[in-house]
C-alpha cells in the first residue's frame, strides 16, 4: 500500500478555474512535504514545500498543512492550460534519506 | 538552475545483459539519488548516497547496484537485467543541508526497455 496517497486520480478544470489536489501520508514519522509538479515526457519539478502546520501562498499556488492528520493540500487558482501535469505530493523524515513519492494527480486544463 | 545529466536517455537490451545507467551532476550537491517510475507505482527509491565511495539501500534495491565514484558522478548498474526492470529512471541530486534546502532536481531520465 502506497505511504503517501493522493486523490483525486485525475481532474479536469476549466481554464481560470480552481483545482484542489489531496495528499496523506500514513507514516506517522513524517515531518516535511513538498509538491512536485511533472509535465508530459519532462523531469519532475519542486512546485512548492511545506513544513509547519498552516498555509502558504506562492502566485496562483497555494498549499495546506495540517501535522495532526499528515495531510497536504496544493490549490490553484485561475487554472491555466500550462498548468496541465502530473502533480506528485512527496513525503520524509529525514530529507536526506530521499523522498516517498505518492501516484500523483494528473490535472488537465481545458479552455 | 541545477544541472543533472542522464546517459543514455534511452536503452534496449536482452534478458540476463549488463547495463549501466549513468548520471552527473555539477552543482557540488551532496547526495544523488536513482529513482525510477513505474505506471501504477510512481517513484520509487532504488538506492541513493552522501558522497563519493557512499551508498545507501533505498526502497526497491533488488537487482540493482550503484557506486559512487566521485561527488559528480553515480552510476546505476543492472548485471542480469529482467523484463521487470524496464522503466523510466531518473536520477536526482540535493544539497540536504536542511529540509528547506533538499529540493531534488532530477535529470531528463533514461528509459530502459529489457526484452
Amino acid at each position: 500500500q502506497q505511504k503517501v496517497q493522493q486523490s483525486p486520480e485525475s481532474l479536469i478544470v476549466p481554464e481560470g478555474g480552481m483545482a484542489s489536489l489531496n495528499c496523506t501520508s500514513s507514516d506517522r514519522n513524517v515531518d516535511y512535504f513538498w509538491w512536485y509538479r511533472q509535465h508530459s515526457g519532462k523531469s519532475p519539478k519542486m512546485l512548492m514545500s511545506i513544513f509547519s502546520n498552516g498555509e502558504k501562498e506562492e502566485g496562483r499556488f497555494t498549499v495546506h498543512l495540517n501535522k495532526a492528520s499528515l495531510h497536504t493540500s496544493l490549490h490553484i487558482r485561475d487554472s491555466q492550460p500550462s498548468d496541465s501535469a502530473l502533480y506528485l505530493c512527496a513525503a520524509s523524515n529525514n530529507y536526506a534519506q530521499g523522498l516517498t513519492f505518492g501516484l500523483g494527480t494528473r490535472v488537465s486544463v481545458f479552455p | 538552475e541545477a544541472a543533472v545529466t542522464q546517459s543514455p536517455r534511452n536503452k534496449v537490451t536482452v534478458t540476463g545483459g549488463n547495463v549501466t545507467l549513468s548520471c552527473r551532476q555539477t552543482n557540488s550537491h551532496n547526495y544523488m539519488y536513482w529513482y525510477r517510475q513505474d505506471t501504477g507505482h510512481g517513484l520509487r527509491l532504488i538506492h541513493y548516497s552522501y558522497g563519493a565511495g557512499n551508498l545507501q539501500i533505498g526502497d526497491v534495491p533488488d537487482g540493482y547496484k550503484a557506486t559512487r565514484t566521485t561527488q559528480e558522478d553515480f552510476f546505476l548498474l543492472l548485471e542480469l537485467a529482467s523484463p521487470s526492470q524496464t522503466s523510466l529512471y531518473f536520477c536526482a541530486s540535493s544539497d540536504a543541508r536542511g529540509a528547506g534546502q533538499n529540493t531534488l532536481y532530477f535529470g531528463a531520465g533514461t528509459r530502459l526497455s529489457v526484452l
